[in-house]
C-alpha cells in the first residue's frame, strides 16, 4: 500500500522567514496530493491540495510543489506569523498521511 | 452548516468494555473514513466508507467495526477495548477520496 513519509518532525523558525516541509510517497498511482494544518485540541484542516497533473499551486504565503518523477511534494510558507504555529500533515491518496510535522514561529 | 460531528469528545473505558464512537456529517458527502492519531505517528486510517451499505479496512482495522446505513452517519465500534486503543479518534468525510476531507473535531478516548 501507499507510504508516505514527512519531515522533518520539527522545526522552528523566526517570525518572517520562510518554512518548507516535505513529503516522499510510494504508490506512482497517487494522483491528489492535499496539506492540512492542526491546531492544538482541533481537528486538520485542509490548507491547500495538488493534483498530479500540476506542479506548483499557491495560495497568499503558502504554496505546494509537486514532482512526480521523484515522488515528492512539498509545502512552502513565506513570511510565516507566529499564528502558523501548528502541526501540519501531507496526504496522498487512499487517505494515507504523513507523520507531521510541528512548526513553531517564534515572534 | 454543522460540517462533521463527533460524540462523546472524551471517554474513559475500562480493558474488555465495549462502545460506538458517533459520527455524522450534514454535507451529502461520499466518502467518510476513521482516523486514529497516537503521538509521532500521525493519522492511521481504520475504516472507510466510500458510500452507505460500503465499507473498507485501512491500516489498522484490526479491533474496531464500521457500517454505513446511511450516507450522514459512520459509528465505529470498539468492540473490546483494550489500553492499545487509548488514542485520539478523528472521523472525515469527503466528496470523494480525491478530495480534501473535513474532519471532525475528535474523540479522545483512555481505556485503562
Amino acid at each position: 500500500g501507499e507510504n508516505v513519509e514527512q519531515h522533518p518532525s520539527t522545526l522552528s523558525v523566526q517570525e518572517g522567514d520562510s518554512a518548507v516541509i516535505k513529503c516522499t510517497y510510494s504508490d506512482s498511482a497517487s494522483n491528489y496530493f492535499p496539506w492540512y494544518k492542526q491546531e492544538l485540541g482541533k481537528g486538520p484542516q485542509l490548507i491547500i491540495d495538488i493534483r498530479s497533473n500540476v506542479g506548483e499551486k499557491k495560495d497568499q504565503r503558502i504554496a505546494v510543489t509537486l514532482n512526480k518523477t521523484a515522488k515528492h511534494f512539498s509545502l512552502h510558507i513565506t513570511e510565516t506569523q507566529p499564528e502558523d504555529s501548528a502541526v501540519y500533515f501531507c496526504a496522498a491518496s487512499k487517505g494515507r498521511f504523513g507523520a507531521g510535522t510541528r512548526l513553531t514561529v517564534k515572534p | 452548516n454543522a460540517g462533521v460531528t463527533q460524540t462523546p469528545k472524551f471517554q474513559v473505558l475500562k480493558t474488555g468494555q465495549s462502545m460506538t464512537l458517533q459520527c455524522a456529517q450534514d454535507m451529502n458527502h461520499e466518502y467518510m473514513s476513521w482516523y486514529r492519531q497516537d503521538p509521532g505517528m500521525g493519522l492511521r486510517l481504520i475504516h472507510y466508507s466510500v458510500g452507505a451499505g460500503i465499507t473498507d479496512q485501512g491500516e489498522v482495522p484490526n479491533g474496531y467495526n464500521v457500517s454505513r446505513s446511511t450516507t450522514e452517519d459512520f459509528p465505529l465500534r470498539l468492540l473490546s477495548a483494550a489500553p492499545s486503543q487509548t488514542s485520539v479518534y478523528f472521523c472525515a468525510s469527503s466528496y470523494q477520496d480525491t478530495y480534501g476531507y473535513t474532519f471532525g473535531s475528535g474523540t479522545r478516548l483512555t481505556v485503562v
